[in-house]
């Protein structure tokens, strides 16, 4: 266990539903990233929260929208999804030395 | 553009046997880090290069960083099947890590 959980592990959706992934650390730090990984494609850096402001978007389409209530706790909330959004969602916080920390990662199909 | 590149991107090696993976990047970083991926699990942070010159070792792997030439690598030694993953490094720029594409390794008898 890294201290950074993920929730729901797995989420099956339509492209009309809406629903939301949540993230959650216990370790201090006070950034927090959202990154999505598809296969045999690199990590990709979608959102960064600083002290609970959004300081990058990283020209991520808007029917996925971060929320950030506070340091430790980060959402992205799904809407009106495409296939193509199929993909191992991954939630970071950054510690000491500008280390990340990940969480287990929500794996996500679009149908 | 900034561009983190691996190689290789697939590595299958024997038991017992040395080898070692390389990270080049194109910009500007003074700290690179190495990630271990399981499949189907998340990320775990291996180690967190510093400087120009710094080597880490941790069992059977190495890393080091050479930031003139901006370059990093992995080494490996003895390798076992539990080294089978997939291996990330990833540089800092600002607050973002650019990840490179990964090296799959798989370590059979």
């Amino acid at each position: 266990e890294t201290g950074v959980t993920q929730t729901p592990r797995h989420l099956v959706m339509g492209m009309t539903n809406k629903k939301s992934l949540k993230c959650e650390q216990h370790l201090g730090h006070n950034a927090m990233y959202w990154y999505k990984q598809s296969a045999k494609k690199p990590l990709e850096l979608m959102f960064v929260y600083n002290f609970k402001e959004q300081t990058e978007n990283n020209s991520v389409p808007s029917r996925f929208s971060p929320e950030c209530p506070n340091s430790s706790h980060l959402f992205l909330h799904l809407h009106t999804l495409q296939p193509e959004d199929s993909a191992l969602y991954l939630c970071a916080s950054r510690g000491p030395q500008e280390t990340q920390y990940f969480g287990p990662g929500t794996r996500l199909l679009v149908l | 553009e900034l561009k983190v590149e691996q190689n290789p991107l697939f590595l299958s090696m024997q038991e017992g046997k040395n080898y070692t993976i390389y990270c080049n990047y194109s910009t500007t970083s003074d700290r690179l880090y190495w990630y271990r991926q399981d499949p189907g699990k998340s990320l775990e942070s291996l180690f967190v290069l510093l400087s120009n010159g710094a080597v880490k070792q941790e069992g059977r792997l190495m890393a080091s960083l050479d930031t003139k030439a901006r370059l990093s690598t992995l080494h490996i030694t003895a390798a076992v099947h539990d080294l089978s993953a997939t291996y990330f490094c990833a540089v800092v720029v600002i607050d973002k890590l650019i990840f490179g594409t990964g090296t799959r390794l798989q370590v059979f008898p």
